[in-house]
């Protein structure tokens, strides 16, 4: 089967950075995603990786090893309003649907 | 661009009746989409992927004649919850897939259904 693990939950200081890890056991592996979501509300996209390495996007970048498995979500100068869920979600190709497997989420709550 | 619009965006229903949820993708065509649902601080739970013109691919342990999904044109997806019970109660997300586009997944808005 499908594996993606996350930390349940961090907290972090505002201001700070944190790193939001993600490993996975996967077969067929097409690209891992980063995705946030606030409660009740759907999940918005952040980032994309399918090559190794470090993609960054302004303060959000997410590493990838696909040797190792792992990846992780590094969030800069923390702002209150980051304080969501934030979701791996590795692709796997399967007869042509691509479809996401999510990983099991971290809670990010962002104190003063 | 790339906007997926889900409806409704909260159902109350009864036991034992049944519940449509609509997925439109408003600007682009999706050959495939997805339905997840998601309980209370819980991830996302992939139940089925849907192909235009065919029948949907339904995860395992996912009753397919009571999540009855129809992917009747490019742009649209429904999803039926038929004879519905207090524990269907969930927040279901619908996902769509650009067609030719790299990677792009847009979700939808979400529908909040409580059975009572």
């Amino acid at each position: 089967g499908q594996n993606i693990d996350q930390p349940t939950e961090m907290t972090a200081t505002e201001g700070a950075i944190v790193q939001i890890n993600c490993t996975y056991q996967t077969s067929g592996f097409n690209g891992l995603f980063w995705y946030q979501q606030h409660a009740g509300e759907a999940p918005t996209f952040l980032s994309y990786n399918v090559l190794d390495g470090l993609e960054e996007k302004g303060r959000f970048s997410s590493f990838l090893s696909r040797s190792k498995g792992y990846s992780y979500l590094l969030l800069k100068e923390l702002q209150m309003k980051d304080s969501a869920s934030y979701l791996c979600a590795v692709r796997l190709l399967t007869g042509g649907g691509n479809k996401l497997t999510f990983g099991t989420g971290t809670q990010l709550k962002v104190e003063l | 661009g790339a906007v997926v619009s889900q409806h409704p965006s909260r159902v109350i229903c009864k036991s034992g009746t049944s519940v449509k949820i609509e997925c439109r993708s408003l600007d682009f065509q999706a050959t495939t989409m997805f339905w997840y649902r998601q309980f209370p601080k819980q991830s996302l739970m992939l139940m089925a992927t849907s192909n235009e013109g065919s029948k949907a691919t339904y995860e395992q342990g996912v009753e397919k004649d009571k999540f009855l999904i129809n992917h009747a044109s490019l742009t649209l997806s429904t999803l039926t919850v038929t004879s519905a019970h207090p524990e269907d109660s969930s927040f279901y997300i619908c996902s769509a897939r650009r067609d030719r586009e790299g990677y792009g997944y847009t979700f939808g808005s979400g529908t909040r259904l409580t059975v009572v």
